[in-house]
């Protein structure tokens, strides 16, 4: 079935620890997404990507790291910077980057500190 | 600014209860989208429903309905009879075309409890 894989589902980092979240769709969509969700503060968004080999700082970009070297991946690091990394990590993808489009999401990671 | 405020954190019902799951909006464009997603325990949003800002229809799937209303700024849900798997958090998304043409904003969710 066509659809959005993150893994891992749980993720423990330690302090001055780079981790790796894992995001990878077989959809065929040109555009990707992360956001990052915390108890009663929606989603925000950390980087977005348009295409292969782009991307963008979204509106809490400090403290993490993307690349987009394939289509069908878009890896988020959390860096040893990002002082408050536990949330819920969720990756998206969309057909296109045009605003119309709905995106379709992964099941989450969630990351905690030791 | 765009901005999607969803005024109601957490709404309990018993089975078989409607209930409203509010939105409201603020845009300065005149073209844009308004988005309902449902999240479920698992973690995954699931898209349910888009709508543009030049049709104001309602809409009606099953026991899911839209009320859009460009005069409030508001893009309200309603789920009819409401049953225990609708239990989740949903969220409402606005995506203009000048604010950013590559991201949603989300409101901040309202999580439904169906009681059996």
């Amino acid at each position: 079935d066509g659809g959005i894989t993150q893994s891992p589902k749980y993720l423990f980092r330690k302090e001055g620890q780079n981790v790796t979240l894992s995001c990878e769709q077989n959809l065929n969509h040109d555009a990707m997404y992360w956001y990052r969700q915390d108890p009663g503060q929606g989603l925000r968004l950390i980087y977005y990507s348009q295409i292969v080999n782009d991307f963008q700082k979204g509106d809490i970009a400090e403290g993490y790291s993307v690349s987009r070297e394939k289509k069908e991946s878009f890896p988020l690091t959390v860096t040893s910077a990002q002082k408050n990394p536990t949330a819920f990590y969720l990756c998206a993808s969309s057909i296109s980057p045009r605003s119309n489009q709905p995106q379709h999401f992964g099941d989450g990671t969630r990351l905690s500190i030791l | 600014a765009q901005k999607v405020t969803q005024a109601q954190t957490e709404i309990s019902v018993v089975e078989k209860e409607d209930v409203t799951l509010d939105c409201v909006y603020e845009t300065r464009d005149t073209t844009y989208y308004l988005f309902w997603y449902k999240q479920p325990p698992s973690g995954e949003l699931v898209f349910l429903i888009r709508r543009n800002s030049f049709d104001e229809q309602n809409e009606i799937s099953g026991r899911y309905s839209w009320n859009f209303q460009k005069s409030t700024s508001s893009f309200n849900f309603t789920i009819t009879a409401s049953q225990v798997v609708d239990s989740a958090v949903y969220f409402c998304a606005l995506s203009g075309t000048t604010s950013g043409t590559y991201k949603y904003i989300f409101g901040t969710g309202t999580r439904l409890k169906v009681l059996a």
